[in-house]
């Protein structure tokens, strides 16, 4: 398998602010996602980025597969961005190589 | 909203007992896989079923298996329950169109 490391941990926000996540990885992939998983387990789709950069209302994503890493962007933070953030690449098959996370909180 | 469901939500078992999960995907989605996740921690993958057969497996010990049906249905069992095998499990219905995989809420299980 592959090695995912995810940074920072841990990130406490004030409401509005921006902030970066990003996402180191090992090896080459052939596909990366981006979750959120909200405080009752729920893990939500945020993007499908195997390459390039993509956008979605307030969060953005990059992925530079050559130097095997990905970029979550969120800006202006609000209390309901509040949760645990994993990126998950794909390295062969399909099955997802889950880092540790970032635990985000947004205090208002 | 995903369109994959779980259930239970909750369970509790002792040690030494055997427990059944279950999982319903999307309609037309053929590929689930089940991870399970210990607290604190990134989900784990456990196992791949593709059209009813185990295609990809994790360093999971023989005593969790599963099973696929024809119905986009699917079960995850676990024999001989351990205090570590507490966690939350959850199952993935893959999207081949898109190559998106999506999560169902989970089933937290307790050993004690």
């Amino acid at each position: 398998g592959i090695q995912v490391e995810q940074s920072p941990p841990d990130l406490i926000l004030q409401e509005g602010a921006n902030s970066t996540l990003r996402c180191n990885f090992s090896d080459s992939v052939n596909n990366l996602q981006w979750f959120h998983q909200n405080p009752w387990g729920q893990l939500i789709n945020l993007f499908y980025i195997p390459s390039g950069t993509k956008q979605n209302g307030r969060l953005s994503a990059t992925t530079v597969a050559t130097e095997r890493y990905s970029l979550l962007y969120i800006s202006s933070s609000q209390t309901t961005d509040s949760g645990v953030y994993f990126c998950a690449p794909i390295h062969t098959g399909n099955q997802f190589y889950f880092g540790t996370g970032t635990s985000l909180t947004v205090i208002p | 909203e995903t369109g994959v469901t779980q259930s239970p939500t909750h369970l509790i078992k002792t040690r030494g007992q055997q427990v059944t999960l279950r999982c319903s995907s999307q309609s037309g989605h053929n590929t689930v896989s089940w991870y399970q996740q210990a607290l604190g921690q990134g989900p784990q993958f456990i196992f791949q079923y593709y059209r009813e057969e185990e295609n990809g497996r994790g360093n999971f010990p023989p005593r969790f298996s599963g099973l696929q049906f024809p119905n986009y249905s699917s079960e995850l069992n676990v024999n001989a329950l351990e205090l570590d095998d507490s966690a939350l499990y959850l199952c993935a219905s893959r999207d081949t169109s898109t190559d998106t995989q999506y999560f169902g809420p989970g089933t937290r299980l307790t050993v004690l």
